[in-house]
């Protein structure tokens, strides 16, 4: 089925250790981007790709690293998590950052002890 | 700063009421605004899109309305029915080079039978 993929959809991390959110699309769009939902504070942008090998940081990018090598993947790496980190994160594709709708990933659940 | 409240934060109806959802945002330099619908546990699901040229937009049972100088939106859901229970986000994209999302905190609906 076309749409964003995300796995995995639970994770437990201990506090230090490194892992990578992997998001994968098949619509051919050039943007993606990652966002943390919190409790409270809504949805929040930490990372976005407007095409292959070009990343920028979004508003709550500390602690994350991505890359874009390719135009259907867009990993998230947590460099050394934190319980702060313990959230749930999204993926989300467009055709193009502002005319088209979105297309999310039914997220991962990270929690961080 | 773009700021966008939703307004209930949650709401009970019986099942085949017609209902209003109500999305603010304090800045009209808008790109555009979108309304996303979250099931529990899941990921994002795109609603409507309405330009920042346009007035209204409609699927189905939904129709969703964009006044920019008084910063408001709403979404209308005819003849409610329990498969419509979920979470309403409504997001909006500021003009300019930044094209930033900002989300609402939702509203929690519930329709009953």
């Amino acid at each position: 089925n076309a749409g964003v993929t995300q796995t995995p959809k639970f994770q437990v991390l201990k506090t230090g250790q490194s892992m990578t959110l992997q998001c994968a699309q098949d619509m051919n769009h050039e943007y993606m981007s990652w966002y943390r939902q919190d409790p409270g504070m809504g949805l929040r942008l930490i990372h976005y790709s407007v095409g292959a090998g070009i990343t920028d940081q979004g508003e709550v990018p500390n602690g994350y690293n991505v890359s874009r090598s390719t135009t259907e993947d867009f990993p998230l790496r947590l460099l050394s998590a934190a319980p702060s980190q313990t959230s749930v994160y999204f993926c989300a594709s467009s055709l193009g950052r502002g005319f088209y709708g979105y297309t999310f990933g039914s997220g991962t659940r990270l929690t961080v002890v | 700063k773009q700021e966008v409240t939703q307004i209930p934060a949650a709401l009970s109806v019986p099942e085949g009421e017609n209902l209003v959802l109500n999305c603010s945002f304090t800045d009209s330099a808008i790109y555009n605004l979108q309304w996303f619908r979250q099931d529990p546990g899941k990921g994002l699901t795109s609603l409507l899109l309405i330009q920042s040229s346009q007035r209204e937009q409609t699927s189905g049972r939904l129709n969703a309305s964009l006044d920019k100088s008084s910063g408001r939106s709403t979404l209308y859901i005819a003849a409610s029915q329990p498969g419509d229970s979920a979470t309403y986000l409504c997001a909006v994209m500021n003009a300019g080079n930044n094209r930033k999302l900002i989300w609402g905190l939702g509203t929690s609906l519930a329709v009953n039978p």
